[in-house]
């Protein structure tokens, strides 16, 4: 069973202050790794995605992947509350060229910024 | 328009009602998905089509029955459904082999 864990929090942090938000995976094979953001009663949406060791910025978002640890992180610099929103990790397994994306997501990660 | 579009947003359906939900992508992909998302849970893929072929059945109950016909169209057929399949059920769309998924807004099913 390939699994992809976060923790549920909520996790709180002060407006302005960095988010730190932490995933692992089971696959060793995993070859592309995804962080997703979704509003209440609302669609996924894409925010990062990493495929090599080591750091990927954009923007106040910087997506961290080791994966001897099996370890993918998203970092929020200068949180707002309008990040405030659940974040779901995703993993896609080794793929062969041509064949279709096969995402196992978890169960996603409250984040709450307060004022 | 663009993007991934899913018709209706909302749905309320009885047990013995046939329905079936629309999805609708502009983005030239040719791989498309249904997920289903209930509370508390992962999202759980249901099927895969790759340029028009089914290339994966998650193990889904046959009450839910998928259709392409075309690599910018997703059906999904339901009849006789259960309480329990009352979620949100979303769409989405992918350049295989591995680009990221982008989602349609989803349609909430209600099984009553």
């Amino acid at each position: 069973q390939k699994e992809v864990e976060q923790n549920s929090g909520p996790l709180s942090v002060p407006e302005g202050a960095i988010a730190s938000l932490n995933c692992t995976y089971s696959d060793r094979g995993s070859q592309s790794f995804f962080w997703y953001r979704q509003y209440s009663g609302k669609s996924p949406e894409l925010i990062m995605f990493i495929y090599s060791n080591g750091d990927k910025e954009d923007g106040r978002f910087t997506a961290q992947l080791n994966k001897a640890s099996q370890y993918v992180s998203l970092l929020i610099r200068d949180s707002q509350p309008s990040d405030s929103a659940t974040y779901l990790c995703a993993v896609n397994p080794a793929v062969e060229t041509g064949t279709a994306s096969k995402l196992t997501f978890g169960t996603g990660t409250r984040l709450q910024v307060t004022l | 328009e663009t993007g991934v579009t899913q018709t209706p947003r909302h749905l309320v359906m009885g047990m013995t009602n046939k329905k079936s939900l629309k999805c609708e992508q502009h983005l030239g992909h040719n791989a498309m998905y249904w997920y289903k998302q209930s509370a508390k849970k992962p999202l759980e893929l249901m099927f895969v089509y790759n340029f028009k072929e089914q290339t994966e059945n998650n193990s889904v109950p046959s009450r839910f029955s998928p259709e392409c016909p075309n690599s910018s169209h997703l059906f999904l057929h339901l009849h006789t459904l259960q309480p329990e399949d009352s979620a949100l059920y979303l769409c989405a769309s992918s350049q295989p082999p591995s680009s990221p998924l982008h989602f349609g807004n989803g349609t909430r099913l209600t099984v009553t």
